[in-house]
């Protein structure tokens, strides 16, 4: 069965900083995608970045990027240049073609300092 | 606007009520998606349907029930509610061919 691990409850940064948030994964697919998700107090859930499985390139948005490393299943979210609006809850997921259902991990709360 | 819409927004249950939480999305997307999230476990699947007619069991279906009669709608049914589904509820779509689900707003459910 496919899991998503998020090791790291909550992590703190100071604006203007850069901060790492970590995500590992298993499965015996080939075929899968991976995402980040922002969810700030509003409880909406946010669209970070994705990463198609058999893309070698890690994604890129803005200030957010990703290190993909699929031999070691990690997928880790770099956010630069930290800002007070980036203070949220990020949770990593994962997907497959099929039935694309998501695993979620248990999510990281980041806060933000000024 | 186009997107998903969840009604209602909160609830208050006692034990043993029953209720509908509906989901409607105006995209065509073919797969619907219901999620619990509560805290410390991330947002865990209860039910899924992958067009409409169909639905099947996520992670968490126990207490649950789903019907997707219409295309754009996915219904989420709990016939005796506990506290134990008190929690944040999640609609999501999405359509097949750009990876990325649509949610909803969220519906957050106490029961008491």
């Amino acid at each position: 069965a496919q899991t998503v691990t998020q090791s790291q409850p909550e992590m703190s940064v100071q604006e203007a900083e850069t901060v790492t948030l970590s995500c590992t994964y298993d499965t015996s697919e080939s075929d899968y995608y991976l995402f980040w998700y922002k969810q700030p107090p509003s409880r909406q859930m946010i669209l970070v970045i994705r990463q198609e499985a058999y893309k070698q390139q890690n994604a890129t948005e803005n200030r957010f990027s990703v290190n993909f490393q699929k031999a070691a299943k990690s997928f880790s979210l770099k956010i630069s240049d930290s800002q007070l609006g980036d203070a949220a809850m990020y949770f990593c997921a994962y997907s497959y073609s099929g039935t694309y259902k998501y695993i979620f991990g248990t999510g990281t709360r980041l806060k933000v300092l000024a | 606007n186009a997107g998903v819409t969840q009604t209602p927004k909160f609830r208050v249950l006692k034990t043993g009520q029953s209720m509908t939480l509906l989901c409607a999305q105006d995209m065509n997307h073919e797969y619907m998606y219901w999620y619990r999230q509560d805290p410390g476990m991330g947002l865990r699947l209860i039910h899924y349907s992958v067009g409409e007619g169909t639905t099947a069991k996520g992670e968490v279906p126990d207490g649950y029930n789903v019907s997707r009669l219409k295309k754009q709608n996915f219904l989420l049914g709990l016939e005796s509610a506990a506290p134990s589904q008190t929690s944040v509820y999640f609609c999501a779509s999405f359509s097949g061919t750009n990876y990325g689900y649509t949610f909803g707003s969220g519906t957050r459910l106490t029961v008491v």
